[in-house]
């Protein structure tokens, strides 16, 4: 039961332009959503999170974006830097108690000079 | 910055060892996690850990599995007999309180293989 899917395993993005990386999820439940990257061999480095009373939150080069009627949220970063390259990873989880995050299958994303 | 750190980096079993993977959480988070990611494939989660018990567990976190807070800083996953697809990267992550600081952070995690 994928409750979370990103179904662009990969992308490739030239350097300074933007990346856009997409996330559906099928939970209605979910109020709270993050992005996490992730270099090989080491544990996921949280970037952005969104909750679901709003639709849009900026941090420098990252902003989410969230449509909740579509379940669906996407993380723009602009410009791209090769710096970005990584498997980037949605996250969802319900916020009451702990927080039981459910991750989806992670895109990756290579930024070409 | 406050980390979450792991031991050991890499754990070689044989099957049907014990083994335990350390780690220490961030030292004013409330909430403890394990996860695991088999190679290729998305990040699972295995247990939750609040109040000195098991706030959730998924159906991954069979009774091989256990957890543990042993003193006031550590947080230790003991899988009691390991099998060949218990081989994976384990990480182990971090949270404040519900409505605060809401980001789980991970520690690198520890690379399991069992031969």
């Amino acid at each position: 039961d994928q409750q979370v899917k990103q179904n662009s395993p990969s992308l490739s993005v030239q350097e300074g332009r933007i990346s856009i990386l997409n996330c559906d999820y099928t939970n209605s439940m979910f109020d709270y959503f993050l992005w996490y990257k992730k270099y090989p061999a080491e544990g996921p480095t949280f970037l952005i999170s969104i909750s679901s009373i709003k639709d849009k939150n900026e941090d420098g080069r990252f902003t989410v974006f969230l449509n909740k009627s579509a379940k669906h949220l996407s993380l723009h970063i602009v410009p791209s830097q090769p710096g970005d390259s990584a498997v980037y990873f949605c996250a969802a989880y319900i916020i009451q108690g702990a927080q039981k995050l459910v991750f989806g299958q992670g895109t990756r994303l290579t930024i070409n000079p | 910055e406050p980390e979450v750190t792991q031991t050991p980096s890499h754990q070689v079993t044989q099957m049907g060892q014990e083994v335990i993977l350390r780690c220490v959480p961030i030292s004013n988070h409330l909430y403890f996690y394990w996860y695991r990611q088999i190679l290729g494939q998305k990040v699972e989660f295995l247990v939750s850990f609040y109040n000195n018990e098991i706030s959730e567990k998924s159906e991954i976190f069979d009774d091989q599995f256990s957890v543990e807070r042993p003193d006031g800083s550590n947080f230790t996953l003991k899988i009691r007999s390991t099998k060949l697809e218990d081989s994976a990267m384990y990480f182990c992550a971090s949270s404040g309180p519900v409505g605060q600081n809401t980001e789980a952070f991970f520690g690198q995690g520890t690379r399991l293989t069992v031969v």
